[in-house]
């Protein structure tokens, strides 16, 4: 299997602009997350999705952040607008129910200028 | 809430040194406790896991041992290498979170040659 495959790996875009991040999950896999990572603030959870239901968006920051996983083998993060506060690295992982480990893709490195 | 709380970085090392990363945690019930690791530029991996009580994980020369009593969850290794240079991230997964997993700030390991 590929692992988890993220897309872009890196956007650099400028304040405003609307940002869709891309995440295709391991074949079978039956959760998926995103996180946030910044030096200042860690991993941050922001949504996970089960059975492409989301089951908890508690983390997204504000209405500018979207998610969506319209089947089982792909989902987005859109930010519209972006600001340059939501530069980061933004990580997708997806898991298998019972098993309990997540398994990351390499992220999306997103500068907003 | 369940937490997790790890030692603060960098921890700088001399190769052939042994390691030790504290990690305590806050849970409801009976969590699964896990390690992962990130390479700069990488998403996390898993390291080592342990889903019971005086459960020991291994990999890697890695070691962790889940202490119920003391809610810790401490990673060591004998003999560290230039290589082992990464974050560790401690994590842990409850019965009510819903497949999602809690990790802890990270502790940055640097080992010098």
């Amino acid at each position: 299997d590929a692992g988890v495959i993220q897309s872009p790996r890196h956007e650099v875009t400028e304040m405003g602009q609307e940002v869709t991040l891309r995440c295709k999950p391991i074949s079978g896999h039956d959760y998926l997350f995103w996180y946030r990572q910044t030096m200042m603030r860690g991993l941050e959870l922001l949504i996970y999705f089960n059975n492409n239901v989301p089951i908890d968006d508690s983390g997204m920051p504000e209405d500018r952040f979207s998610a969506k996983m319209p089947n089982a083998s792909f989902s987005t993060l859109k930010i519209q607008p972006s600001e340059p506060r939501d530069s980061a690295v933004y990580f997708c992982a997806s898991s298998l129910a019972g098993l309990r480990s997540l398994f990351f893709g390499s992220g999306t490195q997103l500068s907003v200028l | 809430g369940d937490s997790v709380t790890q030692m603060e970085g960098p921890v700088t090392l001399s190769e052939e040194a042994f390691l030790t990363i504290n990690c305590t945690y806050t849970a409801t019930g009976y969590p699964s406790l896990f390690w992962y690791v990130q390479y700069p530029g990488e998403g996390l991996q898993l390291l080592l896991k342990a889903t019971k009580a005086d459960d020991k994980g291994s990999n890697k020369g890695f070691e962790a041992t889940y202490r119920k009593e003391t809610t810790s969850f401490h990673l060591e290794k004998g003999s560290v290498q230039v290589s082992d240079s990464a974050v560790y991230f401690c994590a842990l997964s409850g019965g009510n979170q819903g497949g999602k997993l809690i990790f802890g700030q990270g502790t940055e390991l640097s080992v010098k040659p």
